[in-house]
């Protein structure tokens, strides 16, 4: 198993461009979701997604759109980046059930340059 | 609104002695806490969990201890070991969402 994949490791946008971060993964889990990571706030969650075809906000939804056409893939969207997106974003998956709590496998991270 | 704070930015301990990581949180109607290690350029890992409704779960070296009445939880790691040192985050649980502290970076000096 490859587990959580992120594709690209490293990206430099300037203000107004677009572009997908890609997410998969091979464990078959149901739950998936996107967080960035910024100095001394942790990890914010962005959307994330209980099922092909589900999708809901987080926290920082702003800017950022996603779909979820498949178990395995999971991309984030920047429609028009801007430098306030400039961050480190890391996706997960984790499986979905009921009477407990269930790990969340993250990605190693796509680090995002806006300028 | 921060509703998971760890309030200290780092943590410095010699190797066999106990690392003590500290976390409050606001959101009474979260129902797991958990832990999470880091190192640089990896994505963060899971290290342990508890449940709301208990006060104390051991994994090894790592025991959490969950005080509900402070909304307090700590992370034990005893003894500390030089490969501990990383970046650890705190995290609650409040159904499909999970939030996360700013994270406490330890460093275990051998």
């Amino acid at each position: 198993n490859a587990g959580v994949t992120q594709t690209p490791k490293f990206q430099v946008l300037k203000t107004g461009q677009s572009m997908t971060l890609q997410c998969a993964q091979d464990m078959n889990h149901e739950y998936m979701s996107w967080y960035r990571q910024d100095p001394g706030m942790g990890l914010r969650l962005i959307h994330y997604s209980v099922g092909a075809g589900i999708t809901d906000q987080g926290e920082v939804p702003n800017g950022y759109n996603v779909s979820r056409s498949t178990t395995e893939d999971f991309p984030l969207r920047l429609l028009s980046a801007a430098p306030s997106q400039t961050s480190v974003y890391f996706c997960a998956s984790r499986i979905t059930g009921q009477g407990g709590y269930y790990e969340q496998y993250f990605g190693p991270g796509t680090r995002l340059t806006v300028t | 609104d921060q509703q998971v704070k760890q309030n200290s930015p780092s943590l410095s301990v010699q190797e066999g002695r106990i690392s003590i990581l500290n976390c409050d949180y606001t959101n009474s109607m979260f129902d797991y806490f958990l832990w999470y290690k880091k190192y640089p350029a990896e994505g963060p890992t899971f290290l342990i969990s508890i449940s709301s409704i208990k006060d104390k779960n051991e994994d090894g070296r790592f025991t959490v201890f969950l005080n509900k009445s402070a909304k307090h939880l700590s992370l034990h790691i005893v003894p500390s070991q030089p490969g501990d040192s990383a970046v650890y985050f705190c995290a609650a649980s409040n159904g499909n969402k999970l939030v996360f502290g700013a994270g406490t970076i330890l460093r275990v000096k051998s």
